[in-house]
This record gives structure tokens, C-alpha cells and sequence, in this order.
């Protein structure tokens, strides 16, 4: 159980175009997800915090009308990166946690998404 | 605030020996406590948790890792490593109060090589 699957996996796209990513919580509903990134040979960056029927909460620093999250159901996010630059090539990887009372409310991963721009 | 600190950029060791990870935190409340390993263009596979309880926690593939909340660590052992646990290991920490939501702070990640 608790698995998370991203889409696609890998995409390349010309610079000032738009690129949508999927998180999906497959076995679980979340009711939040957060969406990281990460540079080559550097830590997860948290991006945005979403949950489910309400606006993302964006971290310091993070332009939120470039990088719109979208969290419409409970098993559900889209990354949509818009005007797409080279500097927006990176790792993107989301996280959901489950909508029941965990305590400690795990985050589960998915597998990430290669996004380059030319 | 919560943060995590992973001293070393690499830590290399021969095939059949010991093998740690070193991590520590600083969190307002409670830490709970997480470690991931990532390898080449693929996502975190969890390791193994620390929530509360035995302070020596056992994951999967022969990990584990004992929390000391004196000295505010969490390293990551496993008494014989195998070239195939070559690979980006992140320490992460979540603060228990209320306030920190339910954010992950990540380590910025330890490489670990394991040599034949």
C-alpha cells in the first residue's frame, strides 16, 4: 500500500512552453502533497504544500504563478510549469500523505519526474 | 525550526564492512525521524522511521539506526554493506508540534560508495 506514481517519468520541452506534472496517490487518499525539487548532487527542496480543495502554500522564494499546483481530489496534484527556461530543468518530485489520523502523517514518494528544457 | 545536518558529502567503505551514516537534528518538539536512499534518476525509497519507542530501529534492507536524543542524532548503520547499497542517502526530520505542519526537512544527503 501507499504508493505514489508521478507523470511522466521524463520530459523534455522548448523553452517558453508549459509543462503539466501528475502526482497520484494510487491505494490511498492524501489530502496533502508536496512538491520538491531537486538539482543535481543537491537535497529535496520543498516547493509547495497542497491540499486537497484549497490554494498551495508556496515556500520563501518560490514563484507561484510560474510553478501552479493544482490539488482538485484527494488522489490527485499537477505541477504545471509555466514558460518553461533551461534554469527550470531539474528533478521534481512529489510526496502525499494519507487523509486518515496518523500521527505522525508519513510521507509517501513517488518516483520523480526528469523535466529538461532546450 | 527544524533542521537536519549530514556531516559528510561521502563516506566510502569496502564490501562486508560497517557502514554509517551519520545525522543530526534540531527540532522544537519531538523529532520524529526518517531516513531515504536515492539512486541514479529515481525517486526516495524509504529506509526506516523513528516515531517514538525503542530508540534502536530496524528497516528494510539490513539498515538501522539508533536515535539519541542527547546527542540529537539518528545515524544510519548496517553492520555489513554490499556494493549494490551504493548510492544518495538523506537523513529527514519533522517536528512534532502542531506549528511545524507537516513539513520534511532534508539533509542535504551523504553519498555513500561501497568498494569491492
Amino acid at each position: 500500500g501507499a504508493v505514489v506514481s508521478q507523470h511522466p517519468s521524463r520530459v523534455i520541452c522548448k523553452s517558453g512552453t508549459s509543462v503539466k506534472i501528475e502526482c497520484r496517490s494510487l491505494d490511498f487518499q492524501a489530502t496533502t502533497m508536496f512538491w520538491y525539487r531537486q538539482f543535481p548532487k543537491q537535497s529535496l527542496m520543498l516547493m509547495a504544500t497542497s491540499n486537497e480543495g484549497s490554494k498551495a502554500t508556496y515556500e520563501q522564494g518560490v514563484e507561484k504563478d510560474k510553478f501552479l499546483i493544482n490539488h482538485a481530489s484527494l488522489t490527485l496534484s499537477t505541477l504545471t510549469v509555466t514558460s518553461a527556461h533551461p534554469e527550470d530543468s531539474s528533478f521534481y518530485i512529489c510526496s502525499a500523505s494519507r487523509a486518515v489520523p496518523y500521527s505522525y502523517n508519513e510521507q509517501f514518494f513517488g518516483p520523480g519526474t526528469r523535466l529538461t528544457v532546450l | 525550526a527544524q533542521s537536519v545536518a549530514q556531516p559528510e558529502d561521502q563516506v566510502n567503505v569496502a564490501e562486508g564492512n560497517p557502514l554509517t551514516v551519520k545525522c543530526t537534528y534540531s527540532v522544537s518538539g519531538n523529532p520524529y525521524l526518517f531516513w531515504y536512499v536515492q539512486y541514479p534518476n529515481r525517486g526516495l525509497q524509504f529506509l526506516l522511521k523513528y516515531i517514538t519507542g525503542d530508540n534502536l530501529v530496524k528497516g528494510s534492507y539490513g539498515f538501522e539506526a539508533e536515535f539519541n536524543k542527547s546527542q540529537t542524532s539518528f545515524h544510519l548503520k548496517k553492520p555489513s554493506a554490499l556494493v549494490s547499497d551504493s548510492a544518495l542517502y538523506f537523513c529527514a526530520v519533522r517536528d512534532s508540534i502542531k506549528a511545524a505542519g507537516n513539513k520534511l526537512t532534508f539533509g542535504g544527503g551523504t553519498r555513500v560508495l561501497v568498494k569491492p
